[in-house]
């Protein structure tokens, strides 16, 4: 199946400084890329797809100047989380859908854990 | 009524026992059909996925869909110990678009 990294898998950080996450495509390029969050023992919560060349789009309730998004290029994606606070500790999840001749699938990331103090 | 609705859980079987899990969605323009399995702590990992009507196999695992019906289905036979995760059911109506998910069941299976 398509591979989908993440970088950092976990970062600590001190509340007030802004945290990057990388989102690449390994092996297949992806117009679009979805960015969840899921706290524990919960499901996936969709914040924002990230579409390449033009603006993400945002989830009700997500605040896009918090959440920044960039898709740079066809494999990467970022996720910049400004003026983090604690309560925005959780775990990140990106996925990108891949067409086939079966149809339409998506591969997601392996998290990034983002614990602020 | 949420689109999807999976079955709520948690969910211990014994080893090499037959697991069925289930969803129920509401919204004909769903298409594509996933389930995923997830681990404490992982990103979710995909294991099957289907487009039709129909009995999909890979191995241990069955994907069922009927369409008509609106439910789908996953089937683990022999399920193993290594098995014990969160499985999701998930889809979708068309290319690149966002994926719509049950809530998820976890499911121990006991040595």
């Amino acid at each position: 199946g398509a591979v989908v990294s993440q970088h950092p898998s976990r970062v600590i950080c001190k509340s007030g400084t802004s945290v990057k996450i990388e989102c690449r495509s390994l092996d297949f390029q992806a117009t679009t890329m979805f960015w969840y969050r899921q706290f524990p023992k919960q499901s996936l919560m969709l914040m924002a797809t990230s579409n390449e060349g033009s603006k993400a789009t945002y989830e009700q309730g997500v605040e896009k100047d918090k959440f920044l998004i960039n898709h740079a290029s066809l494999t990467l994606s970022t996720l910049t989380v400004t003026s983090a606070h604690p309560e925005d500790s959780s775990f990140y999840i990106c996925s990108a859908p891949v067409a086939g001749g079966l149809g339409e699938t998506q591969y997601f990331g392996p998290g990034t854990r983002l614990l602020v103090l | 009524q949420k689109e999807v609705e999976q079955d709520p859980g948690p969910l211990s079987v014994p080893e090499g026992a037959i697991v069925s899990l289930n969803c129920t969605y509401s919204n004909s323009a769903f298409q594509y059909f996933m389930w995923y399995r997830q681990y404490s702590r992982k990103g979710p990992e995909l294991l099957m996925y289907t487009y039709s009507s129909g009995n999909k196999e890979d191995g241990r695992f069955t994907a069922q869909v009927d369409k008509s019906s609106k439910y789908i289905s996953l089937f683990i036979r022999d399920s193993q110990p290594s098995d014990s995760a969160t499985y999701l059911c998930a889809m979708t109506w068309g290319a690149n678009s966002k994926l719509t998910f049950g809530k998820g069941i976890t499911l121990s299976v006991r040595p």
